[in-house]
C-alpha cells in the first residue's frame, strides 16, 4: 500500500494482559514515530526510531511499554500488563528522514475492559 | 507549556474562505510553524509549513506576521470535507517531534 498500515484497527483486551499494535511504514521512509491520542486531546510523542534503533524513546509512559523495529521497517509497539488508563488510539507515522513531512496511519484504538 | 494557542472551535460555510489563527508569541528564531488536520477517525495530515514567508500549496495557505509571534491558515474554498481538527505546531527546523496542543476544531456548514 501507499501509505501507512496499522493493523489491527481496533483491539479490545482485558485488564492486565499482554497486547502487540503493528505498523508498516512507507516504503523506504526511515524515521518511524509512535504517538497515543487520548479522548479529546492531541496526540502525543512515544518513540522515535531511526533506523532500527529507538533514538528517542522519552515519551513511553513506564516500563510496561516497549517498541521494537527490527530490521528498520515495520514497528510493534508492546503493552504488558495493560491498564484501563491504556485504552486511547495509537498512531504510528513515519517520514522519508527525521525532519521531512510525517505520514501518519489511521491508528489502532485499543480498548482495555 | 503549550507553545502555541488555537481558538477552540469554528464554524464556516461552504465555499467561503476559512482562516484559522493561531498564536505563538514565544517562537524562536529557528522555528517552523507547522499545519496538521485530523479528520474524524483518521490519523493527522500535513497541511503546509512556513518560517516567516506566507506560503501556498494545493492545500491551504499560510501567512505568517512580520513579527512571527501569530500566523493564519486560510482554506480558500472549504468544503464539507474540510471538517477536521485542525492543529499548528511549532517546531525547529531538524527536530523530529510534532508536539501537538489541542487544535481547533473546524465545522464547515452547508
Amino acid at each position: 500500500g501507499a501509505g501507512v498500515s496499522q493493523t489491527p484497527s481496533n483491539k479490545v483486551t482485558e485488564k492486565g494482559k499482554y497486547v502487540e499494535l503493528r505498523c508498516d511504514p512507507i516504503s523506504g521512509h526511515t524515521a518511524l514515530y509512535w504517538y497515543r491520542q487520548s479522548l479529546g486531546q492531541g496526540p502525543e510523542f512515544l518513540i522515535y526510531f531511526q533506523g532500527t534503533g529507538a533514538a528517542d524513546d522519552s515519551g513511553l509512559p513506564n516500563d510496561r511499554f516497549f517498541a521494537v523495529r527490527p530490521e528498520g521497517s515495520v514497528s510493534t509497539l508492546k503493552i504488558q500488563r495493560t491498564e484501563r488508563g491504556d485504552s486511547a488510539v495509537y498512531l504510528c507515522a513515519s517520514s522519508r528522514q527525521q525532519n521531512t513531512e510525517a505520514f501518519f496511519g489511521q491508528g489502532t484504538r485499543l480498548t482495555v475492559v | 507549556d503549550a507553545k502555541t494557542t488555537q481558538p477552540p472551535s469554528m464554524d464556516c460555510a461552504e465555499g467561503r474562505a476559512a482562516n484559522l489563527p493561531c498564536n505563538h508569541s514565544t517562537i524562536s528564531g529557528n522555528e517552523y510553524v507547522y499545519w496538521y488536520r485530523q479528520i474524524h477517525s483518521q490519523g493527522p495530515q500535513y497541511i503546509i509549513h512556513g518560517l516567516k514567508n506566507n506560503e501556498t500549496n494545493e492545500m491551504a495557505s499560510l501567512i505568517i506576521t512580520e513579527d512571527r509571534k501569530s500566523s493564519t491558515l486560510i482554506l480558500p474554498h472549504a468544503t464539507l470535507r474540510d471538517t477536521a481538527v485542525y492543529y499548528c505546531i511549532v517546531r525547529v527546523a531538524n527536530d523530529y517531534k510534532l508536539s501537538f496542543g489541542a487544535g481547533t476544531t473546524v465545522t464547515v456548514r452547508a
